[in-house]
């Protein structure tokens, strides 16, 4: 079965640090992977996705994510953290019953410090 | 506006008082789903709907029931709520249901069964 696991539930940076938000899949098959994000009191906003294309995948605001089969790993990075990143970020990878569904972590809160 | 609405935002009921939560979209999208949020889980699938008159059930479907009468609306049923169907509570879209489709999600809401 599918499963996603993001490392660590809570994440502090200053501004202007690199960001790092870990993610670990589990997959029998190539997967499909997604990076969310969610702001308070909104819902989830795709910041980019992996789909058996470019290893290294460029999202919004100025996130990226690579996809590295060895270590089943889909880390999402951004250089320079914004106060406005503060938020919590969800990976998912697409279920293998192809209904749709996509299998979430369990979040990252990302903290940023001025 | 491309978007997924659902209504309302926040509620609050007692044990056992039927409830209903509408969603909506205006993408002429043929895959509909929604999910709950509990903290240190994600989200979890509850139903899905491939298409009109089509749906089924996701990974937590107990307690719960969806009507897919038109491609517009995927409404979310609660015949008899109980404390654990508290939640925060997302409907998502995407157009066809294949596994690299990204979901449009809504902006949540907010259930608290007393």
């Amino acid at each position: 079965a599918q499963s996603v696991t993001q490392l660590g539930s809570h994440v502090s940076v200053s501004e202007g640090a690199l960001v790092l938000l870990r993610c670990n899949y589990s997959s029998s098959v190539p997967p499909y992977l997604f990076w969310y994000v969610q702001y308070p009191n909104q819902g989830l906003q795709l910041l980019l996705k992996y789909t058996s294309a470019a290893t290294l995948v460029k999202g919004i605001n100025g996130f990226e994510a690579e996809f590295k089969k060895s270590e089943t790993s889909f880390h999402l990075t951004k250089p320079s953290a914004h106060m406005s990143d503060a938020a919590e970020y969800f990976c998912a990878v697409s279920d293998l019953s192809n209904t749709g569904k996509l299998i979430f972590g369990q979040g990252t809160t990302l903290q940023v410090k001025p | 506006e491309a978007q997924v609405t659902q209504n309302p935002r926040y509620l609050i009921t007692v044990t056992g008082k039927k409830l209903t939560v509408t969603c909506s979209q205006n993408m002429n999208h043929e895959y509909m789903s929604w999910y709950r949020q509990d903290p240190g889980l994600g989200l979890r699938q509850i139903y899905y709907s491939m298409n009109v008159e089509v749906t089924d059930k996701g990974d937590v479907p107990e307690g719960y029931k969806v009507s897919r009468k038109e491609k517009r609306n995927f409404p979310l049923i609660l015949e008899s709520p109980s404390p654990n169907q508290t939640s925060l509570y997302f409907c998502a879209s995407s157009p066809g249901g294949l596994n690299y489709s990204p979901l449009h999600f809504g902006n949540g809401t907010r259930l608290t069964v007393t």
